[in-house]
């Protein structure tokens, strides 16, 4: 069964450092996600993208936070400059449509960031 | 905008017994509905959703939900706990019109042989 991959599995930062999450979606996807959860709780929308632009972003997601789609696979998640409330697992999905209810998503493992 | 309520942070059952994960939703328009369980260290997977028609849906693992209009509620069940059932689980929803899925806070169920 395809899967979403997402890489690194754990990151450990300094507080102000840059760092890059990843993530290669299922191919035949067309839409893409990021969540975080913080504490094993509550997920978190963060943005949505589509045909290589954003097409939804929540409030958490301000100008230190990024994305991009450069080379048709890899979707990456940038945040330029992290603080301790970044810390969390992030979570990349993907989604074959939004009609018909084909919006169900497929969640990648995640990635845990520690900001220090 | 869209919302979900999880009124419950824990849930214990005997195994064998029944159960059920309460949610309920606020959406603008006719919702999506879904559950989604996470195991630990894992993320999110499917179990179930509703879009329209027959308004007890049947997902994975032998669980099923039952939309219900008036009372804004798409409770998850299961005939019979197992121990291996014990997860994290979410209600999520969509509004027609958007492309974002809302979570619950989720609801950590627990079943004790």
């Amino acid at each position: 069964e395809p899967e979403v991959t997402q890489t690194p599995s754990h990151q450990v930062t300094q507080m102000g450092q840059e760092v890059i999450l990843r993530c290669v979606p299922i191919s035949n996807h067309l839409y893409f996600y990021w969540y975080r959860q913080i504490l094993g709780q509550k997920v978190e929308f963060l943005v949505s993208f589509y045909n290589n632009e954003i097409s939804e972003k929540s409030e958490i997601f301000d100008d230190q936070f990024s994305v991009e789609r450069p080379d048709g696979s890899n979707f990456t998640l940038k945040i330029r400059s992290t603080k301790l409330e970044d810390s969390a697992m992030y979570f990349c999905a993907g989604a074959r449509g939004i009609l018909s209810g084909a919006n169900v998503l497929t969640f990648g493992a995640g990635s845990r960031l520690t900001v220090l | 905008a869209q919302s979900v309520a999880q009124p419950e942070d824990q849930v214990n059952v005997a195994e064998g017994n029944p159960l059920t994960v309460k949610c309920t939703y606020s959406v603008s328009g006719n919702p999506y509905l879904f559950w989604y369980v996470q195991y630990p260290n894992r993320g999110l997977q499917f179990l179930l959703k509703y879009i329209t028609g027959d308004n007890l849906v049947k997902g994975s693992y032998g669980f099923e939900a039952e939309f219900n209009k008036s009372q804004t509620s798409f409770h998850l069940k299961k005939p019979s706990a197992l121990v291996s059932d014990s997860a994290l689980y979410f209600c999520a929803v969509k509004d027609t019109n958007a492309g974002k899925s809302t979570f619950g806070d989720g609801t950590t169920l627990t079943v004790k042989p």
